[in-house]
C-alpha cells in the first residue's frame, strides 16, 4: 500500500544549528513534492515544490533535496531560528493522481 | 494578500446534532478542497472541487457528510448527524489552475484557510 513516513519523533534542535526533516515513502510515482509548514491552530502554508526531474531546491534558508531511487526527500533549515518552530508537511502527487497526499507532520522545536 | 475565510473558527456540538462551516476561497481560484485533519495527522482530502463540480469525492462519508459550491465560488460542508469521531480540524484550501511543465500535472500549491476545529460532545 501506498505510504508516506516523516520523522516520528519531534526534532530539537539549538538555535543556529541546521535543521534536517525527512520524507520518505513507498509505492508512490511522485510527479513532485510540496513541503509545507503548520503552527498550532493554524492552516498548513506553503514553502517549496520540487519536481520528480529535480535533485535540489532552495529557497532563502531553505533547501530540499528529492531522491527519487531512495525514494526519500529531505527538508534543511540552515541557520534556525526559535521562529522557525512548527510542524513541517510533505505532501506528494503522483503524476496519475489529482489530488496530494500529506504526511503526518514532523514537529521541529528550535531552542534559544 | 488574499487569504482563504473560514467559519466559523470553533464550532462545539452535541452528536446527533447538525453543522455546518463555510469556506471563501482566494478570489479567481477555480479549485477548492475540503480536508480534515486529526491531532498528530495530515490534512486528509474529503472533497475537491473544480469550479462548482466535485472531481473527487472518494473519502467523504457521504452518509453523514455533504458539501456544496453552487456558484463555483464559496462552499458549505455539512455533517448531519456529527459524531464523536468526527471532533478535528477541517481545513479548506484552494489553488489557481497552473499549468505543468511539458504537458505534466498541475502543480496544485494549495492555500489553506485558517480552519475549522470542531469538537463533538
Amino acid at each position: 500500500s501506498q505510504k508516506i513516513e516523516q520523522n516520528s519523533e519531534a526534532l530539537n534542535i539549538q538555535e543556529g544549528k541546521t535543521a534536517t526533516l525527512t520524507c520518505n515513502y513507498t509505492n508512490y510515482s511522485p510527479a513532485y513534492l510540496q513541503w509545507y509548514r503548520q503552527d498550532p491552530g493554524r492552516g498548513p502554508v506553503f514553502l517549496l515544490l520540487i519536481r520528480e526531474n529535480e535533485k535540489e531546491k532552495r529557497k532563502e534558508r531553505l533547501k530540499v533535496t528529492f531522491d527519487t531511487t531512495l525514494k526519500q526527500s529531505l527538508f534543511h533549515i540552515t541557520a534556525s531560528q526559535p521562529a522557525d518552530s512548527a510542524t513541517y508537511l510533505c505532501a506528494l502527487r503522483s503524476g496519475s493522481a489529482r489530488q496530494l497526499t500529506f504526511g503526518s507532520g514532523t514537529q521541529l522545536t528550535v531552542l534559544p | 494578500e488574499a487569504e482563504v475565510a473560514q467559519s466559523p473558527r470553533y464550532k462545539i456540538t452535541e452528536k446527533s446534532q447538525a453543522v455546518a462551516f463555510w469556506c471563501d476561497p482566494i478570489s479567481g481560484h477555480a479549485t477548492l478542497y475540503w480536508y480534515r485533519q486529526i491531532l498528530g495527522q495530515g490534512p486528509e482530502l474529503l472533497v475537491q472541487f473544480q469550479d462548482e463540480s466535485v472531481v473527487d469525492d472518494s473519502q467523504l462519508p457521504k452518509d453523514r457528510f455533504s458539501a456544496e459550491r453552487l456558484k463555483g465560488v464559496d462552499s458549505t460542508l455539512k455533517i448531519q448527524p456529527a459524531e464523536l469521531g468526527d471532533s478535528a480540524m477541517y481545513l479548506c484550501a484552494s489553488s489557481a489552475n497552473t499549468p505543468g511543465l511539458a504537458g505534466g500535472p498541475r502543480t496544485d500549491t494549495q492555500y489553506f484557510g485558517p480552519g475549522t476545529r470542531l469538537t463533538v460532545l
